[in-house]
This record gives C-alpha cells, sequence and structure tokens, in this order.
C-alpha cells in the first residue's frame, strides 16, 4: 500500500470554525489531491496539487482552500466551517516517475460540523 | 471535464454468481482505474488499464480505449466484494473524473 495517512481521522466542530486537515506521503508522488465523499455524489474534486506551491481548483473548491510547502504535505483548510460541509474526506496522491499514473487514497477523515 | 457513467448503479447477487459491471467514458483517455470501497470506507486499488486486458484472481478487467468504455468482471462472487465499485478517468489534465459507483451486495 502506498504510504499515505490523514490526520485527524475523525474531528466534531463547530459551524463558523476555521479546520485544517492534513495529508501526508512518504511516496513523493508529485500530485496531490483532496475529494470529498456524500451519498449520492461518488467522489468530487476540491482542489489538487501538481507540485509545491502549485495547487488548482476542482468542482467542489468553494469554501476550502490548500497549501503544500513541501512535496509530502499537502493541507487542506475550511476557513469558516459549515453544516454542508460534513463529509468524508479523501487524499489521494498520483505521479510515481512525476507523470500522472495510478491514484491512491487515503484513509480518509470523517468531519461532522455541528 | 470528462463524463464517467457507470452501470448498473446497483446490483445484488448470490453468492457464487458471476458478473459485469460497465464504465462509458466521453471523452479519449490516457488513464483509467477501478477501485473498490468496502463497507469500511477504504478504497483499494483494482486495476490500472487504460487499455487492454488485466486479470486478478477472480476478477479481469477489460479497457476498449477506441469505443470510450471499460467492464469489470467478477467471477464467483464472494460476500467480501460486496461494496461499491468506481471508475475513474483521466486524459491529458492533472485530474481524475470519477463515476458515481456500482453498488454490489452479495447474499450468502
Amino acid at each position: 500500500d502506498a504510504g499515505i495517512t490523514q490526520s485527524p481521522r475523525h474531528k466534531v466542530t463547530e459551524t463558523g470554525t476555521p479546520v485544517t486537515l492534513r495529508c501526508h506521503q512518504t511516496e513523493n508522488h508529485r500530485y496531490m489531491y483532496w475529494y470529498r465523499q456524500d451519498p449520492g455524489h461518488g467522489l468530487r474534486l476540491i482542489h489538487y496539487s501538481y507540485g509545491v506551491k502549485d495547487t488548482d481548483k476542482g468542482e467542489v473548491s468553494d469554501g476550502y482552500s490548500v497549501s503544500r510547502s513541501k512535496t509530502e504535505d499537502f493541507l487542506l483548510t475550511l476557513e469558516s466551517a459549515t453544516s454542508s460541509q460534513t463529509s468524508v474526506y479523501f487524499c489521494a496522491i498520483s505521479g510515481a516517475d512525476w507523470a500522472l499514473d495510478e491514484q491512491y487514497f487515503g484513509p480518509g477523515t470523517r468531519l461532522t460540523v455541528t | 471535464g470528462i463524463q464517467v457513467e457507470q452501470s448498473p448503479p446497483d446490483l445484488i447477487l448470490q453468492e457464487g454468481a458471476n458478473s459485469t459491471l460497465r464504465c462509458n467514458f466521453s471523452d479519449s483517455v490516457n488513464n483509467l482505474q477501478w477501485f473498490h470501497q468496502n463497507p469500511w470506507g477504504q478504497l483499494i486499488n483494482l486495476f490500472y488499464i487504460p487499455s487492454g486486458t488485466k486479470q486478478n484472481g477472480r476478477l479481469s478487467a477489460t479497457t476498449v480505449a477506441t469505443e470510450r468504455y471499460s467492464l469489470l468482471y467478477i467471477s464467483s462472487s464472494q460476500t467480501t466484494d460486496s461494496g461499491v465499485y468506481f471508475c475513474a478517468v483521466s486524459n491529458t489534465g492533472n485530474q481524475f473524473y470519477f463515476g458515481t459507483g456500482t453498488s454490489l451486495t452479495v447474499i450468502p
């Protein structure tokens, strides 16, 4: 299995609170992704990174920001959490040889916003 | 982006039965993967198959890129095959596009 960890694995927070989720990889893959998964919607891309300090938006980026200051870490921040951001968040990596190839997923973070 | 459609959306099988899951996509791709999400939520890589045929035990997959579809075959299904199967594709960009999945339930 690819070395991908996510922290925290579970979090409950209140509306209006900032939240940061962390994805850490030990594989030196180029690409990193944040997805959210909700019933009936499958996996939806929030943001992704194609290198250190290089990021771009996905289809559901409103209310989220990301940062990647080093290859191994990709942070997802909810500036002011809302109940609609209650979801399971998955991190993924790709690009073992620096080109887009097989994608591997982390274990997920379950976030509940009350 | 690329539209990805998976069929059927839901499937219930008796243990031991065979099944075929389909993934259609709207544009040419150079990257296609099949994933299994188990009942605990873990996403497991099954096949990386942008073209051709691969087999792994009771599972096999075929991608016909020129006709824009891929098939996942499950033979002699087991209860541990239950879960959701996702297809994901990409072409020249940096993103993957996912289908909404096929939910499989295998009954003992």
